[in-house]
């Protein structure tokens, strides 16, 4: 039981570039999100997902993107990155909305 | 709208004492959680403790308790007999009932001085 599996660890983007964060759960969670973790914010939400197929905006979602194929896997996507989006990145999962959140371990983003 | 408020940037305490790390939170909702996170320097985040607003009684866990006080909006989090393990950024955090947002608080660095 691996428990919320985030990759990469560490990613250096320039300017404009897009790539996506993956993050995984085998606990067969209904609840994953994505946050971002900013010296002195503490976390603020990304996108949310309720099941396989349901997704939504949280706090700050401009310049992101999140599908939910299936109920492990909930991919972030940066559509182009910017050095605003340099940050760690959090994905957490829960068995249902109102429980304790699991995270992953974070990927630690840098945009040049 | 929720918010949750954590005024002590800082704290230090001895080892072997016992903490209070404070969180206050504003909702209008009846119906809400709260719960603490550890995040040690290595950069994860541990849940720690939960309280539900229609919970008689304070949450508790091992060496840690929650001191619900409804009425003040206020949930503090007391860790009793403090270890150098328990350095460390401490999240508050609630959920509405009925929503499916969690919000966070700036956090709280605790040092365990031996």
């Amino acid at each position: 039981n691996a428990g919320v599996t985030q990759t990469p660890k560490f990613q250096v983007l320039k300017t404009g570039q897009s790539m996506t964060l993956q993050c995984a759960q085998d606990m067969n969670h209904e609840y994953m999100s994505w946050y971002r973790q900013d010296p002195g914010m503490g976390l603020r939400l990304i996108h949310y997902s309720v099941g396989a197929g349901i997704t939504d905006q949280g706090e700050v979602p401009n310049g992101y993107n999140v599908s939910r194929s299936t109920t492990e896997d909930f991919p972030l996507r940066l559509l182009s990155a910017a050095p605003s989006q340099t940050s760690v990145y959090f994905c957490a999962s829960s068995i249902r909305t109102g429980h304790e959140q699991y995270f992953g371990p974070g990927t630690r983003l840098t945009v040049t | 709208a929720q918010k949750i408020t954590q005024t002590q940037p800082g704290m230090f305490v001895q080892e072997k004492e016992a903490v209070t790390l404070d969180c206050t939170y504003d909702t209008s909702d009846p119906s809400y959680g709260l719960f603490w996170y550890k995040q040690p320097s290595s950069g994860e985040m541990i849940f720690l403790i939960y309280q539900g607003s229609y919970d008689q009684q304070n949450a508790t866990e091992g060496r840690y308790s929650l001191n619900f006080q409804k009425a003040r909006k206020s949930a503090n989090l007391v860790i009793s007999a403090s270890q150098l393990g328990d350095s460390a950024m401490y999240f508050c955090a609630m959920t509405r009932s009925g929503t499916y947002k969690y919000i966070f608080g700036t956090g709280t660095r605790l040092n365990v001085l031996a």
